[in-house]
């Protein structure tokens, strides 16, 4: 089992059209997630951290649910800009430092 | 302006061959971390130092490198040890962020490509 699980997708939606990821991770013993934005043949880029409250940042909504392990992210009334991977990202924050687990990336593609 | 450079952007090399990538930030970040992306893939940990003349390896650390003598630089050199070295390799920094969590910035990358 992969520690961070994102379903690969495509997701395919129309702009406006609300969309949401789901991600799965296995150590329980994780202490911070984050949400990372990643286009084509770039870099990744901190989109927003998740906090255990759930919090929100414009169209973009993260939700932690500690006991059944998954993180997700919410977008409403997508852009075509939103079109990029995101990447569900873990942090153990154990003794051994600050060690980030990706998952996979989910893929989105917003058509017009 | 404040940052993370890498260099180059692209890289060509022939089997057999070292090669070193270039990472610099002058963000003051006392840590320092290399990734490797494959097509389709995730990011995973190649070597990461969280202190000046400190590095520890990571998940796939066969087959490369690092050294890291100055805060600002940590470079890393992919052997010609490494069996698949054509990806993209990306490095990142971090600073302490709240809710027990460092947050890392990336690099803009660079993609090793093995003729």
């Amino acid at each position: 089992r992969k520690e961070v699980e994102q379903d690969p997708g495509p997701f395919n939606v129309p702009e406006g059209a609300t969309v949401a990821f789901n991600c799965t991770y296995s150590n329980s013993a994780s202490q911070s997630f984050f949400w990372y934005r990643q286009d084509c043949r770039k870099e990744p880029k901190l989109l927003m951290s998740v906090y255990s409250s759930g919090n929100e940042d414009g169209r973009f909504t993260a939700q932690l649910n500690r006991a059944s392990q998954y993180i997700s992210l919410l977008i409403r009334d997508s852009k075509l800009s939103d079109s990029a991977t995101y990447l569900c990202v873990v942090n153990l924050n154990n003794n051994a430092g600050n060690m980030l687990t990706f998952g996979g990336g989910t893929r989105l593609m917003v058509k017009p | 302006d404040g940052g993370i450079t890498q260099s180059p952007k692209y890289l060509f090399r022939k089997e057999g061959q070292n090669v070193t990538l270039s990472c610099e930030q002058n963000l003051n970040h006392d840590a320092m971390y290399w990734y490797r992306q494959d097509p389709g893939q995730g990011l995973r940990l190649i070597y990461y130092s969280q202190i000046v003349n400190d590095f520890q390896k990571g998940d796939i650390a066969e087959g490369y490198s690092v050294s890291r003598e100055k805060k600002e630089s940590f470079p890393l050199t992919v052997t010609s040890a490494q069996k698949n070295p054509t990806a993209f390799y990306l490095c990142a920094s971090s600073i302490p962020g709240g809710n027990g969590g460092d947050t890392q910035y990336f690099g803009p990358g660079t993609r090793l490509t093995v003729l």
